[in-house]
Formats: structure tokens, C-alpha cells, sequence
């Protein structure tokens, strides 16, 4: 039982590439979130799904994309990368009430 | 304004008792967590409470819930200096069905010896 995971650990990107990042978890949850975490903010919501086929957006969804083709799998998607998106990205999923989070992505946009 | 919020810094001595307090302002969460953050990691769920309940305590962690005032604490017994780290307080609610988590912004931790 390996929890929630997430790929790749780090990542550097140039303005304008694009990139998906992978989480996965295997514990049956529904609910999937991506977060993004940076100094003085907090964590901040950019989409969840609350099962597998849906997603909705968060606080802060602009300049992302997100797929939940399968019930473990939710991805995040940066279309055209800016270095405002520098961050590290948290995802999480939830079951039973109790939320899950995996290790993160450190993301540095150049 | 915020959701939920925290004090930013608590500094504590060795073997003291830590208070970590948090405020919601949403009166239909259903549950109310505590997470961990160390550097350079994750977040780890400490534990959590349900909004029908009082208190919870889970060996040297002791949560509190005042549903009247809206105010949750998490208190750590004989605090180490292994426990220095980022506490975050976070409230869940549905919303049209949905499990929307807010978090308040974390109070950073420091004990010395």
C-alpha cells in the first residue's frame, strides 16, 4: 500500500514548454485534489474530481488542466508554463474523511 | 478574509506543552484536521476530529473542538524537538456533494532546548 505517489520529485521548466505531472493512489479514494504550496500562501486548491470521468475547478485553476480518466490517476496539466507557476505542487486524496497527501513536485519555471 | 486561520510562529521549550490554535468560520464543516509538514516533505495527517465531537486524544496529541466559537486547538504533551515543523489546521465541508478542504496558512513550530 503505497499511499499517494506523485511524479516526477522535481522538474525545471523554460516559459512556454508544457508539462504533466502524475499522481496516482491506491487506496480506493474518490476524492482527488492538486494543491500548490508556496511561501506565505499556503496551500492552495487548483482542481479536484470527485470520482472517476469528473473534475472541478479550485481557487486558483487558471493556466492548468486536469484529467481523471482512471479512479487512481489524476493528472495536472500545464499548457504553456509561466514562471508565476513556479511552486510545489501537492496532491491528495480522500477517503472515510481522512485526506491523504502525496510527497509533492517541485516545479521551477525559467 | 480567510477560512480558517493560525498564528504563524510558536516557540516552545523542550518537555513544555505545545497550543496550536486555529478558527473556522464555516459552521457545516464535518471534519477538522491537523497535518505536519517537515521540510522539504509532504503533508502528514496527525489526526482529525468530526464536528459532532468534543475532544479527541490520540497519545501526546490532544484536539479540541469548540463548535461554539469556532475554534479547534491541537495540543502536543512533553514537546520534542522532533515535532519542530509546520502544523496546519484545515476544515472540510461539502459543497453540492463535493469535499472541499480550505487550510489555514500553517504556524511554524520551533522548540528549543
Amino acid at each position: 500500500n503505497a499511499g499517494v505517489t506523485q511524479t516526477p520529485k522535481f522538474r525545471v521548466l523554460k516559459t512556454g514548454q508544457s508539462m504533466t505531472l502524475l499522481c496516482a493512489q491506491d487506496m480506493n479514494h474518490e476524492y482527488m485534489y492538486w494543491y500548490r504550496q508556496d511561501p506565505g500562501m499556503g496551500l492552495r486548491l487548483i482542481h479536484y474530481s470527485v470520482g472517476e470521468g469528473t473534475t472541478a475547478k479550485g481557487e486558483v485553476p487558471d493556466g492548468y488542466n486536469v484529467s481523471r480518466l482512471k479512479k487512481q490517476n489524476f493528472l495536472l496539466g500545464l499548457e504553456s508554463a509561466a514562471p508565476s507557476q513556479t511552486s510545489v505542487y501537492f496532491c491528495a486524496s480522500t477517503g472515510a474523511g481522512e485526506q491523504y497527501f502525496g510527497p509533492g513536485t517541485r516545479l521551477t519555471v525559467t | 478574509g480567510e477560512d480558517v486561520e493560525q498564528s504563524l510562529f510558536l516557540s516552545v521549550r523542550e518537555g513544555d506543552s505545545s497550543v496550536i490554535n486555529c478558527t473556522y468560520t464555516d459552521s457545516s464543516s464535518t471534519y477538522l484536521y491537523w497535518y505536519k509538514q517537515e521540510p522539504g516533505a509532504g503533508l502528514q495527517l496527525l489526526t482529525y476530529i468530526f464536528s459532532n465531537m468534543d475532544m479527541k486524544q490520540d497519545q501526546r496529541l490532544t484536539v479540541l473542538l469548540n463548535k461554539k466559537d469556532k475554534h479547534l486547538s491541537l495540543r502536543i504533551a512533553d514537546t520534542q524537538t522532533g515535532d519542530s515543523a509546520i502544523y496546519f489546521c484545515a476544515e472540510i465541508t461539502a459543497s453540492g456533494g463535493s469535499y472541499i478542504p480550505t487550510f489555514g496558512r500553517g504556524t511554524s513550530l520551533i522548540v528549543h532546548p
